[in-house]
C-alpha cells in the first residue's frame, strides 16, 4: 500500500498564528484528502486536493481558513490559518490505496492551540 | 441522522472471547464498506473491506446486510492486541471518493 509521510507529528501553537502540515506520498496519486479528527470524534473531511486545480472544500470549511496546495502528484500541504483553540485537533491526510481497495492515512498531526 | 452510526461501546471482553458489533448507514446507495482500526493516538488503518457476500480474514469476519443497511464485524479468539477503536467507513458512490466515518466502537480485551 502507499506510504505517507506526514509532518509535523504534533505542535503547540499560539492563537492567531498559522501552521502548515505536509504530506508526502511514495507514489503518484490523483487525489489527496485532508481530514480533521476532534477529540473523541470521528474523522471529518475538510477538502479534497487535486493536482493542478483548486481544492474542493466540504461544507463548513473554507479556503481562507484551510488553504491547500497540491503542487504535484506526490505532495500536498494544508495550512490552518489564524488559529484559535477550537482548531485543536488531529489533522490527517489520506490517499486511495488502489491495491487494497481502501484508503491509507498519514500518521496525523496533533495540533494544540493555546 | 448521522450517515454512519456505531455503538461506541466500550466492549470489554476477556482474552479468547468472541466480540461482535454492528454499524448502520443511512444512504441506501452506499457501495463500498470498510472496517478500519484506530489505536490510541494513531492514524486509522484498514482492517478489511466488506464485500456483499461477506468475508473473513483470519479471526475477523465482516458481513454486509443491504436490506437492513448495516455491516458487522466479528472478532473470534480475541487477543490483547485487538484492543482498539474500530471505525466503520462507508463510501456512497463508486465514482465519489468521499468517505463517511462512524464515530468508532471501542474494544478492550483483558487478560
Amino acid at each position: 500500500s502507499a506510504v505517507i509521510s506526514q509532518k509535523p507529528s504534533r505542535d503547540i501553537c499560539q492563537r492567531g498564528t498559522s501552521l502548515t502540515i505536509q504530506c508526502q506520498v511514495d507514489s503518484q496519486v490523483t487525489m489527496m484528502f485532508w481530514y480533521r479528527q476532534q477529540p473523541g470524534q470521528s474523522l471529518t473531511l475538510i477538502a479534497t486536493a487535486n493536482q493542478g486545480s483548486e481544492a474542493t472544500y466540504e461544507s463548513g470549511f473554507v479556503i481562507d481558513k484551510f488553504p491547500i496546495s497540491r503542487p504535484n502528484l506526490t505532495f500536498s500541504t494544508l495550512t490552518v490559518s489564524n488559529m484559535s483553540p477550537e482548531d485543536s485537533s488531529i489533522y490527517l491526510c489520506s490517499v486511495e490505496d488502489s491495491l487494497n481497495y481502501g484508503y491509507t492515512f498519514g500518521s496525523g498531526t496533533r495540533l494544540t492551540v493555546v | 441522522r448521522k450517515e454512519v452510526e456505531q455503538d461506541p461501546g466500550p466492549f470489554n471482553v476477556p482474552e479468547g472471547a468472541t466480540v461482535a458489533f454492528n454499524c448502520t448507514y443511512s444512504n441506501s446507495a452506499s457501495q463500498s464498506f470498510f472496517w478500519y482500526r484506530q489505536d490510541c493516538r494513531k492514524e486509522p488503518k484498514l482492517l478489511m473491506s466488506v464485500y456483499s457476500s461477506g468475508n473473513e480474514d483470519g479471526r475477523f469476519t465482516a458481513q454486509l446486510n443491504r436490506a437492513s443497511q448495516y455491516i458487522s464485524l466479528l472478532i473470534r479468539d480475541s487477543k490483547l492486541s485487538d484492543s482498539a477503536t474500530y471505525l466503520c467507513v462507508v463510501n456512497a458512490l463508486t465514482n465519489d471518493y468521499k468517505l463517511s466515518f462512524g464515530a468508532g466502537t471501542t474494544v478492550t480485551v483483558r487478560a
